[in-house]
């Protein structure tokens, strides 16, 4: 099956900063999502996004399908973005196969 | 988008019993799916399930410890039988709306003592 990769397992940020996360996969995908997690276990939808580039305010998510990567974008970070971020990917089994995800936390 | 809902959020049960895990969503749905999450660790899916058809489960998941129900388009039900310690884990449900995108239940946290 697909493997899906995510970097860096860890981040710490200062309030305001921007990062990047990373997500690999091994496969061609029919669905990429990027989801976050919040402190009470709930997924929150961020992206659907098997290619191309799409904002939502302070977030942005690119995949380029050719490479099979994709990069979610947080720009000016806080307090309440801190939780695990998780890149998911589906071959056409139509279910998806998550990464490990990236716990990120936002110190004020 | 659809709305899901999960039935218990939470539980703490004793090792060799069972529990009856319930999944609703506000909309007719083909595929549901039912995800597990071990303690600080990423999902995994344990089973595919249509109306109308056995679900399909993955390597590790097997019926007589999961046991599934998709009576319609609309409701599920996962069970988690025998359990021990290590079934300790969120247990969420998803489904598929038009276009691919999957949702996600808000899931129900499972302690075995």
């Amino acid at each position: 099956g697909i493997q899906v990769e995510q970097s860096p397992p860890d981040l710490i940020l200062q309030e305001g900063a921007n990062s990047t996360l990373r997500c690999n996969f091994s496969d061609s995908v029919n669905n990429l999502q990027w989801f976050h997690q919040n402190p009470w276990g709930q997924l929150i939808n961020l992206f659907y996004i098997p290619s191309g580039t799409k904002q939502n305010g302070r977030l942005s998510a690119t995949t380029v399908a050719t490479e099979r990567y994709s990069l979610l974008y947080i720009s000016s970070s806080q307090t309440t973005d801190s939780g695990v971020y998780f890149c998911a990917a589906d071959t056409g089994r139509r279910a998806l196969t998550f990464g490990s995800g990236t716990r990120l936390q936002v110190q004020p | 988008s659809a709305v899901i809902s999960q039935k218990p959020s939470r539980d703490i049960c004793q090792r060799g019993t069972s529990l009856t895990i319930q999944c609703q969503v506000d909309s007719q749905v083909t595929m549901m799916f039912w995800y597990r999450q071990q303690p600080g660790q990423s999902l995994t899916l344990i089973a595919t399930a249509n109306q109308g058809s056995e679900a399909t489960y993955e390597s590790g998941f097997v019926i007589d410890k999961f046991p599934i129900s998709r009576p319609n388009l609309t409701f599920s039900t996962l069970t988690v039988s025998n359990m021990s310690p290590e079934d300790s884990s969120i247990y969420l449900c998803s489904v598929e709306s038009e276009g691919d995108e999957q949702y996600f239940g808000p899931g129900t946290r499972l302690t075995v003592t």
